[in-house]
């Protein structure tokens, strides 16, 4: 079975950092495109970043320069560090396979709540 | 970069069609064939429903396609039913390697 298991997340104060875990099983977090979505309260999706297969990383301005995209290939895992964490960053957070390079994203995890509040 | 411009409801009876718009520039929608709908309902995890403007991952029925024209994509389901009653999004390559969503159409199965 293809899957992505997400770990991590949970409440933390503003200007806090926190990191987000997925773990992939059926395919290889090296040798696909890998984003990170997140949906605020009440709101829509939101794409946040990108890791290429050839390591290359990109991201939405609001997170550019506070969040770092990652992976660990012996382990398989896609990691979000979270830093300077503001309140509008709190949002479910999914890890998700883009198919394409093209941003299709078939494979989700299945999401990990972050909340940042004083 | 302000989100993909989408419907914020709609609405049709089972049996009836739909088609959700999703309008953008001539920096995201219009200029690439890379525009990918999801079907999401609250709680779980999207799902891909078309993807490259209109291409079908399998398993998901014939009667949603897609399609695109200038810098409007839109997402047609055919027959409706009451399981298709749900929140869909549009997203789009946006340029400098960045992806954006649209602000997300709810619909209604009456």
């Amino acid at each position: 079975d293809v899957q992505l298991v997400q770990s991590g997340g949970g409440l933390v104060q503003p200007g806090g950092s926190l990191r987000l875990s997925c773990a992939a099983s059926g395919l290889t977090v090296s040798g696909d495109y890998m984003s990170w979505v997140r949906q605020a309260p009440g709101k829509g999706l939101e794409w946040v970043s990108v890791i290429w297969t050839a390591g290359s990383t990109y991201y939405t301005a609001s997170v550019q320069g506070r969040f770092t995209i990652s992976r660990d290939n012996p382990k398989n895992t896609l990691y979000l560090q979270m830093n300077s964490l503001r309140v509008e960053d709190t949002a479910v957070y999914y890890c998700a396979r883009d198919l394409t390079g093209s941003y299709a994203f078939d494979i989700w995890g299945q999401g990990t709540m972050v909340t940042v509040s004083s | 970069q302000s989100a993909l411009t989408q419907p914020r409801s709609l609405s049709g009876s089972p049996g009836q069609s739909v088609t959700i718009s999703c309008t953008g520039t001539s920096s995201d929608v219009g200029g690439y064939n890379s525009v990918s709908w999801y079907q999401h309902h609250p709680g779980k995890a999207p799902k891909l429903m078309i993807y490259n403007v209109g291409r079908r991952p399998s398993g998901v029925p014939d009667r949603f396609s897609g399609s695109k024209s200038g810098n409007t994509a839109s997402l047609t389901i055919s027959g409706l039913q009451a399981e298709d009653e749900a929140d869909y999004y549009c997203c789009s390559h946006a340029g400098a390697f960045t992806g954006l969503f649209g602000g997300g159409t709810r619909l209604t199965v009456l």
